[in-house]
């Protein structure tokens, strides 16, 4: 069974740094693509960041580019999201997701809060 | 930056048939997917490629494609559809995932 387990999330204040960190379990991490995708309350997901599963490919959205840096750990089956320079609006509910071939989220967790506040 | 357009809500009858729109440019040439978020939950994948179905998700749901339009319908509506759905792409031109504004689907 697949399983995505994220962690690190929390309350920090505005120009603060956290790291989320992303288990996963049941199925080869090193051939999936892994993406990050937020929530903020009461709106739509927002995608941030995907990362390929071995060829070092990265993309990030233009509201986060240059504060966060997602990254993997193939050997711990283990996906990351360095967020620095945390504004309010940054605060959400944040999924990491298994990406399919043609783009498709076939997998979420259950996310993990942050939020940002002084 | 591509943009995807869903209507704010619909609402339905049981039984009845929903169908949900999701415009955007040239869509006709991309693969769309759909997902279904119920409260407090994370999104559910329940279309991919246009038409497909993961495991699990009942024939009930499906997906189409007409000019600049994708369209999830919903036929046999029940009470447990009730949720918010929402169509993504992924846009190549700026390589980032687009999700669409969503959907409020209302079972009446």
């Amino acid at each position: 069974e697949v399983q995505l387990v994220e962690s690190g999330g929390g309350l920090v204040q505005p120009g603060g740094s956290l790291r989320l960190s992303c288990a996963a379990s049941g199925f080869t991490f090193s051939s999936h693509s892994m993406n990050w995708v937020r929530q903020a309350p009461g709106k739509g997901p927002e995608w941030v960041s995907y990362i390929h599963g071995s060829l070092g490919v990265i993309y990030y959205a233009d509201s986060v580019k240059g504060r966060f840096t997602i990254s993997r750990d193939n050997a711990k089956n283990s996906l990351y999201l360095q967020m620095n320079s945390l504004r309010a609006e940054d605060t959400a509910v944040y999924y990491c997701a298994r990406d399919q071939r043609s783009g498709n989220l076939d997998y979420w967790g259950r996310g993990t809060p942050v939020t940002v506040s002084s | 930056s591509y943009v995807l357009t869903q209507p704010p809500s619909v609402s339905v009858a049981p039984g009845q048939t929903a169908r949900i729109t999701c415009g955007g440019s040239n869509i006709g040439s991309i693969s769309v997917h759909w997902y279904q978020q119920k409260p407090g939950q994370a999104p559910v994948l329940v279309v991919y490629d246009d038409s497909d179905r993961p495991s699990g998700i009942p024939e009930r749901f499906s997906g189409a494609k007409s000019g600049n339009t994708a369209s999830l319908t919903i036929s046999r509506v029940e009470a447990g559809d009730e949720a918010d759905y929402y169509c993504q792409v992924w846009d190549n031109t700026s390589e980032h995932v687009v999700f669409g504004g969503g959907t409020k689907l209302t079972v009446l």
